[in-house]
């Protein structure tokens, strides 16, 4: 089966660094996306990696190592909007018939 | 400007009573997608779809039925059969093409059960 595994819940100070992981089991990879969502909203694009490596769009990076199926977002300069629930999200199948599932999702809390 | 609408914000339904929640887009994406989330937990699966006339059972089927008749909606229909069907229910759409799977999302629909 598909299966994704992200921490619960991570606490950080405005103005910290902060990683949440990400790994998975699945079969038929086709990349690893990460997403936003406040309480009461709808989920966010944030970012995706398609090869190794690590990508960056202003204070979010995201890396994938597909050998170790494990990826992690990195959020800087932590601000209290981003106070939040982060979810990892894998494009798994072929390109005729793919599905995107989500992992559990990992709640930030960002303090003063 | 382009998006994916999600009708009604709030839904209420009686014991024993199918309801059908819209989803529309007009990003011109072929696959769509319909997830459940419940309190503090992910979003799962219930069908997603490729193509117009064909769709696929998710992690959760059981209970939902849906169709895909036109390229822009989607409707999902939460059937008596589904015994908890209290949840947030989100509709999204992607391209099918590339490697990005970026996915739209519409504000949702929050259903309960009176």
């Amino acid at each position: 089966g598909q299966s994704l595994e992200q921490p619960s819940e991570v606490t950080a100070v405005e103005g910290a660094i902060v990683q949440i992981n990400c790994t998975y089991q699945t079969s038929g990879f086709y990349g690893l996306s990460w997403y936003q969502q406040h309480d009461g909203g709808a989920p966010t694009f944030l970012s995706y990696n398609g090869l190794d490596g690590l990508e960056e769009t202003g204070r979010f990076s995201s890396f994938l190592s597909r050998s170790d199926s494990y990826g992690y977002l990195l959020l800087q300069e932590l601000q209290m909007k981003d106070s939040a629930s982060y979810f990892c999200a894998v494009r798994v199948g072929m390109d005729s018939s793919y599905k995107l599932i989500f992992g559990s999702g990992t709640r930030l809390l960002v303090r003063p | 400007d382009g998006g994916i609408t999600q009708s009604p914000k709030y839904l209420f339904r009686k014991e024993g009573q199918n309801v059908t929640l819209s989803c529309e887009q007009n990003l011109n994406h072929d696959a769509m997608y319909w997830y459940r989330q419940d309190p503090g937990q992910g979003l799962r699966l219930i069908y997603y779809s490729q193509i117009v006339n064909d769709f696929q059972k998710g992690d959760i089927a059981e209970g939902y039925s849906v169709s895909r008749e036109k390229k822009e909606s989607f409707p999902l229909t939460v059937t008596s059969a589904q015994k908890n069907p209290t949840a947030f229910y989100l509709c999204a759409s992607t391209r099918t093409g590339g490697l990005n799977t970026e996915a739209f999302f519409g504000q949702g629909t929050r259903l309960t059960v009176v």
